[in-house]
């Protein structure tokens, strides 16, 4: 079946401007989680949705970042004020918590590669 | 401070050779593991994992390793083929309040199997 898609692959932006980021799951998945990766670096968490609400979003870096999934399927992050630092991978990911063994094994996306200049 | 560790950047092995890729955490409240594959501009795959009452888990030619007192574990490619070449990375997990299992990956490791 399908994976997890992840539209644009690339934005290039400037700073100052209001981008929108957005994650498509895997059909059936309840859990997803948002991280983002710099250049050199692993992944970093962000936020975890489960079904509609945002259980956990400590991993925002502050208020400029939000995320939303209003209907528990499509994910949308929206980064206000985009500052140069901001230029990284964001990834998505879904799971199932009824995968095997009941643990969470995470699908990641393809990412979108965010350039602030 | 980087709870999760990967300390070799890159790594060279021969075609057929094994290649042993190693991971040390710090957070003895994590208690399952993973290994992600990366190939540039796609994003990371899943390899295999493992559980912390596990000390050992094998998938075709890959097997990973946990040594819980130690807080090491290490993944094991044999016979390595070109088509392994790609970055890999150490991820950790541990249940969070509201359910997450938010995954704390290392900075990962550069295989080149070379034929």
């Amino acid at each position: 079946g399908a994976g997890v898609s992840q539209t644009p692959s690339n934005k290039v932006t400037e700073k100052g401007k209001y981008v929108e980021l957005r994650c498509d799951p895997i059909s059936g998945h309840t859990a997803l989680y948002w991280y983002r990766q710099s250049l050199g670096q692993g992944p970093e968490f962000l936020i975890y949705f489960q079904g509609t609400g945002a259980a956990d979003d400590s991993g925002l870096p502050n208020d400029r970042f939000f995320a939303v999934r209003p209907e528990g399927s499509v994910s949308t992050l929206k980064i206000q004020r985009t500052e140069r630092g901001d230029s990284a991978v964001y990834l998505c990911a879904s799971s199932s918590p009824l995968g095997s063994g009941g643990v969470d094994t995470q699908y990641f996306g393809p990412g979108t590669r965010l350039t602030v200049l | 401070d980087q709870q999760v560790k990967q300390n070799s950047p890159s790594l060279s092995v021969q075609e057929g050779r094994i290649s042993i890729l190693n991971c040390d955490y710090t957070n003895s409240m994590f208690d399952y593991f993973l290994w992600y594959k990366k190939y540039p501009a796609e994003g990371p795959t899943f390899l295999i994992s493992i559980s912390s009452i596990k000390d050992k888990n094998e998938d075709g030619r890959f097997t990973v390793f946990l040594n819980k007192s130690a807080k090491h574990l290490s993944l094991h490619i044999v016979p390595s083929q070109p088509g392994d070449s790609a970055v890999y990375f150490c991820a950790a997990s541990a249940i969070q309040g509201a359910g997450s299992y938010q995954l704390t990956f290392g900075k990962g490791t550069k295989l080149s199997v070379i034929p």
